[in-house]
């Protein structure tokens, strides 16, 4: 069964700082991994997707996350956080056998400060 | 991507009544998916909603309780039979398409208090 874990259900960064949010993974079979981002009353937004091309993946915002298969992560960083940054992120990891069903982790809430 | 609607967006409902949830797709999508998220939780999925059979439910979810229908390849509901306060939650369609078949595009969802 897959799984994962976000080290972290909260992180502050102050603006300008860099962010890293963590995100670790279990899976038999090699994984779809994604991250979302979740802004207050909203749905999910796709931050960025990795599908097996190249380890390190950009996304939306500037964003970017790399997938590390022998520490089986996938950490989001983000070089210079914004005040609109504000939000819930979510990882999740999908079976590529076809099922494309989604299992989340936790989430980060994450905070800027000024 | 897709755009989805939700309606309702929220309500407030009294335990033992049942509430219909709609998620409208501008677009012909391939999957259909209903999640729930409940209060300073994360997403589960409830089922994956299947054009003209039956809905495949996740474990801990039972068809009596969370009925789906999808008619068609645009439109989906979910209801929510029998509330109790426990479901209260919010409630999220997602879908892919054939384009990008591991994307999913989520709607923004319907927040439903249960009293």
């Amino acid at each position: 069964a897959q799984s994962v874990t976000q080290l972290g259900s909260h992180v502050s960064v102050s603006e300008g700082a860099l962010v890293l949010l963590r995100c670790n993974y279990s899976s038999s079979v090699p994984p779809y991994l994604f991250w979302y981002v979740q802004y207050p009353n909203q749905g999910l937004q796709l931050l960025l997707k990795y599908t097996s091309a190249a380890t390190l993946v950009k996304g939306i915002n500037d964003f970017e996350a790399e997938f590390k298969k022998s520490e089986t992560s996938f950490h989001l960083t983000k070089p210079s956080a914004h005040m609109s940054d504000a939000a819930e992120y979510f990882c999740a990891v999908s079976d590529r056998r076809g099922a494309q069903k989604l299992v989340f982790g936790q989430g980060t809430r994450l905070t800027i400060n000024p | 991507s897709a755009v989805i609607s939700q309606k309702p967006s929220r309500d407030i409902c009294q335990r033992g009544t049942s509430l219909t949830i709609q998620c409208q797709v501008d677009s012909q999508v391939t999957m259909m998916f209903w999640y729930r998220q409940q209060p300073g939780q994360s997403l589960t999925l409830i089922a994956t909603a299947n054009q003209g059979s039956e809905a495949t439910y996740e474990s801990g979810f039972v068809i009596d309780k969370f009925p789906i229908s999808r008619p068609n390849l645009t439109f989906s509901t979910l209801t929510v039979s029998n509330m109790s306060p426990e479901d209260s939650s919010i409630y999220l369609c997602s879908v892919s398409t054939t384009a990008s078949l591991y994307e999913q595009y989520f709607g923004p969802g319907t927040r439903l208090t249960v009293t």
